[in-house]
């Protein structure tokens, strides 16, 4: 079976930097995804961790690791337009299908 | 601009009623994608294609149908068997299947009365 746990809501002030965690435990875990998405908007996709360790992307950063079924997205200097729902996603090793979490609620105060 | 088209953005239906939500794509994307998101939570996937004339059943695929005439389209029907039909609705396609980031469509919210 799937399980992914992420924190429901978090707040953080402008110009900071927060840390967002996914847990996971999967039959079969080929890689882990992270979207964002606004208020009654698409996802986006945001990275993609399929080794152990940290991927920068300018001010967003994710890290995976496999051992421990264990991700977070670090995002730094936020702005007011990163507030938004953060999707993590474990893509399974069966077909390729992927398995979203809740999403963490973002909300950057001024 | 190659994308992901969904149509309409809005839709209500009454009880008892089948409805078609339409997705498109030009991105030329072997595999596609249905998933339902309800308030607070993840996407869950219904049905998914990996090519033409083939489709399989996702994680909640009771009450929908789907079909896969065409590369380009992929729509999914609510059918009346559905007990919870309303939600908010996306398509999503990718190059392949497996190690892609999805590309998704804006969504159709769909509302039963």
């Amino acid at each position: 079976g799937q399980n992914i746990d992420q924190p429901t809501e978090m707040t953080a002030t402008e110009g900071a930097i927060v840390q967002i965690n996914c847990t996971y435990q999967t039959s079969g875990f080929n890689g882990l995804f992270w979207y964002q998405q606004h208020a009654g908007e698409a996802p986006t996709f945001l990275s993609y961790n399929v080794l152990d360790g940290l991927e920068e992307k300018g001010r967003f950063s994710s890290f995976l690791s496999r051992s421990k079924g264990y991700s977070y997205l670090l995002l730094k200097e936020l702005q007011m337009k990163d507030s938004a729902s953060y999707l993590c996603a474990v893509e399974r090793t069966n077909a390729g299908k992927s398995t979203f979490g809740d999403g963490t609620t973002l909300t950057v105060k001024p | 601009d190659g994308g992901i088209t969904q149509s309409p953005k809005y839709l209500f239906r009454k009880e008892g009623q089948n409805v078609t939500l339409s997705c498109e794509q030009n991105l030329n994307h072997d595999a596609m994608y249905w998933y339902r998101q309800d308030p607070g939570q993840g996407l869950r996937l219904i049905y998914y294609s990996q090519i033409v004339n083939d489709f399989q059943k996702g994680d909640i695929a009771e009450g929908y149908s789907v079909s896969r005439e065409k590369k380009e389209s992929f729509p999914l029907t609510v059918t009346s068997a559905q007990k919870n039909p309303t939600a908010f609705y996306l398509c999503a396609s990718t190059p392949r299947l497996s190690y892609n980031e999805q590309f998704f469509g804006p969504g159709t919210r769909l509302t039963v009365l």
